[in-house]
């Protein structure tokens, strides 16, 4: 099956700075990737997605990078806010899946 | 649009009890999925279901849990004879359709504690 893995499961950013998460996933077969947000207590938030066909794209203040060479991918947070706070999770996808795979997450924490 | 509606948010069972996690998916979608996320872990996924059917079961435990997700109302997921280890947050996310290749719109979770 799927595995996920974080490179960092807590990053400490500056409020200001930007922030990189990153992710790794094994399946070759992922081709479609979401990047959720979940924030305490509550239930995990669509941020942005990406499909294998594309190796950027760019939301409002965060960008995904896909490099499928290396089975790798990160989401980057601009000008980093303390509303950022947060555990984020990679979540990929194989064409014909009906689920989604959750990494462990990385913590994001914002200092003032 | 209410999104999708998970209840209880708390729910308290002693072992051996029975409990009973409800979601309403967004409207317009006919695909639930369940998830369980532990304490400082990721989401592990259990089941989808669509209107009636069971999907995908693969990420449910063989004994005590079961979901269905009738033609009318909510999805159900149950957990018989509760143990501690039972006690997680469980997540309800529904879908338009089962492509693949579509968001999940998540609820807010129903947090179990076993005691």
């Amino acid at each position: 099956g799927e595995s996920v893995g974080l490179h960092l499961p807590t990053l400490s950013v500056q409020e200001g700075d930007n922030s990189i998460i990153n992710c790794a996933y094994s399946n070759s077969a992922s081709d479609y990737f979401i990047w959720y947000k979940q924030e305490s207590g509550k239930g995990p938030q669509f941020i942005i997605d990406i499909r294998s066909n594309m190796d950027k794209r760019q939301g409002q203040r965060v960008t995904v990078l896909l490099n499928k060479t290396v089975k790798h991918l990160s989401l980057q947070i601009a000008a980093t806010q303390p509303g950022d706070s947060a555990v984020y999770f990679c979540a990929p996808r194989p064409g014909t899946a009906s689920k989604l795979t959750f990494g462990t997450g990385t913590r994001l924490q914002v200092t003032l | 649009n209410a999104g999708v509606m998970q209840n209880p948010r708390h729910l308290v069972r002693r072992r051996g009890q029975e409990a009973r996690l409800r979601c309403s998916p967004m409207k317009g979608h006919s695909h639930v999925y369940w998830y369980r996320q532990l304490p400082e872990e990721g989401l592990k996924f259990m089941v989808y279901l669509q209107k009636e059917n069971i999907i995908d079961e693969s990420g449910m435990p063989k004994e005590r849990f079961s979901a269905e997700f009738p033609k009318e109302g909510p999805s159900i997921l149950r957990i018989q004879q509760v143990v501690r280890g039972d006690s997680a947050a469980y997540f309800c996310a529904s879908s338009i359709d089962g492509t693949g290749a579509n968001v999940l719109t998540f609820g807010a979770g129903s947090r179990l504690t076993v005691l």
